[in-house]
């Protein structure tokens, strides 16, 4: 079975600071990971994706995520946070091989302090 | 590009009536559907897959009978909760995989809240 755990619930970083935001999973097959966000009252966007290519991930806003097997993580982070960043951040894992299924984590909701 | 739009956004429906939730890809094409629920403070769960012309594949758990699919067109998909109760009161958002897209990209919808009474 295929799962994914977000290790914080919530995350307060300062403008300007980085960000790291913590995702690690199970699965029986070699994964398709995302990152997707979403901002209030909008439709979940997709940050990044992993599909076995690289394993340094780079996706839109400066987010950046690294598949590590051997740590079974796929955590995302962005050097420098901008007030735009608040909102929740999920963790995706896709379960079938053509990536249809996804398993959501619980999310993390990210807040950003001027 | 690639914008997904769901309505109604909000409904609080009695219980016993039965609500109908369309799910619309403005911009393309959408062979596969799927549609999720979340509760508070929880994610999101998948509910069923639905392709165009054809019958929805429920997930385990989900009573077909209950949660009414239909995708008549490349554009539209509904969600039909039958004989609303309050224990169905979630958040359901709806997603559209893009036909001829790269494979496993789906684009969301902004989502449904509703409230049974």
């Amino acid at each position: 079975a295929q799962s994914v755990t977000q290790l914080d619930s919530h995350v307060s970083v300062s403008e300007g600071t980085p960000v790291l935001l913590r995702c690690n999973y199970s699965s029986s097959y070699s994964p398709s990971l995302f990152w997707y966000v979403q901002h209030p009252n909008k439709g979940l966007q997709l940050l990044l994706k992993y599909t076995s290519a690289a394993t340094l991930v780079k996706g839109i806003n400066g987010f950046e995520a690294e598949f590590k097997k051997s740590e079974t993580s796929f955590h995302l982070t962005k050097p420098s946070a901008h007030m735009s960043d608040a909102a929740e951040y999920f963790c995706v894992v896709s379960w079938d091989r053509y990536g249809n299924k996804l398993v959501f984590g619980a999310g993390t909701i990210l807040r950003v302090k001027s | 590009g690639a914008v997904v739009s769901q309505h109604p956004s909000r409904v609080i429906c009695k219980s016993g009536t039965s609500v109908k939730i369309e799910c619309r890809s403005l911009d393309f094409q959408a062979t596969t559907m799927f549609w999720y629920r979340q509760f508070p403070k929880q994610s999101l769960m998948l509910m069923a897959t639905s392709n165009e012309g054809s019958k929805a594949t429920y997930e385990q758990g989900v009573e077909k009978d209950k949660f009414l699919i239909n995708h008549a067109s490349l554009t539209l998909s509904t969600l039909t909760v039958t004989s609303a109760h309050p224990e169905d009161s979630s958040f359901y958002i709806c997603s559209a995989g893009r036909s001829g897209g790269p494979d496993n990209e789906q684009f969301f919808g902004p989502g449904t809240r509703l409230t049974v009474l």
